[in-house]
C-alpha cells in the first residue's frame, strides 16, 4: 500500500459544485501539504499543516478550503468549482524536525472542472 | 524569499547520450536542494538531495548532481540516459532552520529520449 494515498485519482465536476479531495498517510509524519500542477507552472502550494491544529496559507489558497482531521488526513475543498481549477492536485508529507527532509508525495488527482 | 528556475522547459536527447539539466535559485538565506522525477501519471519521486558537505551529490538511476553556492546553482547530469528516463524533472528549495517550512519547485523540465 502506498505510503500516501490520494482519492479520488480523477474526479470531473461541474462549475459550482463543492468538491472534497482527501488525503490520508501511514508515514507518520507531522507536516502535510496541498500543491497544485498546471502544464509549464511547475507546483504551486495551496496549504500546508504543521499538526492538527496549525493551518496555513500557501501561495495560491484563494478559492480553496482544507481540514486536518487527524495526524494522518488532510483534505482539500473546492466550495465552488470554476475551470480553471482544472489541474493535477498532490498532497505530500513530511518529518519533523529537519528543514532536511524530504516531502513524500501522493499519486495526485486529476481534477476537470466542466 | 526563495525563488528556483529550471533554464530549460524541454530537453529532447537521444538514448546513451549526457544530459544536463539546469537549475538556479535564489535565497537570501541558505538552504537545501532537491531534484524529483515524475513519470507519466505518477507522483513525485525523490532523485537526490544536497544538505551539506560534498557538493557532488548522487542519487538514484544513475543521477547525479552538482552544488555550486557561488553560481547558486544545482544542476543535475547523467552521462548516458535511458529511454526510461522519460519523464519531468523538478527542482526544488527549503531553506536551512526553517524545519517543515513546504519546498519552493521550479516550473519542470521535460526530458524526452529517443532512440
Amino acid at each position: 500500500d502506498a505510503d500516501v494515498t490520494q482519492t479520488p485519482r480523477n474526479r470531473i465536476t461541474k462549475t459550482g459544485k463543492r468538491i472534497m479531495l482527501e488525503c490520508s498517510q501511514t508515514k507518520g509524519h507531522d507536516r502535510m501539504y496541498w500543491y497544485r500542477q498546471d502544464p509549464g507552472l511547475g507546483l504551486q502550494l495551496i496549504y500546508y499543516s504543521f499538526d492538527v491544529k496549525d493551518i496555513n496559507k500557501g501561495e495560491i489558497s484563494d478559492g480553496y478550503s482544507v481540514s486536518r482531521q487527524a495526524q494522518a488526513k488532510f483534505s482539500l475543498s473546492l466550495e465552488s468549482a470554476i475551470p480553471n481549477q482544472t489541474a493535477l492536485y498532490f498532497c505530500a508529507t513530511s518529518d519533523y524536525p529537519g528543514g532536511d527532509s524530504e516531502a513524500f508525495f501522493g499519486q495526485g488527482t486529476r481534477l476537470t472542472v466542466v | 524569499a526563495q525563488s528556483v528556475t529550471q533554464l530549460d522547459s524541454q530537453v529532447p536527447v537521444f538514448e546513451e547520450a549526457p544530459v544536463e539539466l539546469r537549475c538556479n535559485y535564489s535565497s537570501s538565506v541558505s538552504v537545501y536542494l532537491f531534484w524529483y522525477v515524475q513519470y507519466p501519471n505518477q507522483g513525485l519521486q525523490l532523485l537526490l538531495k544536497y544538505l551539506s558537505g560534498s557538493t557532488l551529490v548522487k542519487g538514484i538511476n544513475g543521477f547525479e548532481a552538482e552544488f555550486n553556492k557561488s553560481q547558486t546553482s544545482f544542476h543535475l547530469r547523467k552521462p548516458s540516459v535511458h529511454i526510461s528516463d522519460t519523464a519531468e524533472y523538478f527542482c526544488a528549495v527549503r531553506p536551512l532552520r526553517q524545519a517543515g517550512t513546504a519546498l519552493i519547485f521550479g516550473k519542470g523540465t521535460t526530458l524526452s529520449v529517443s532512440s
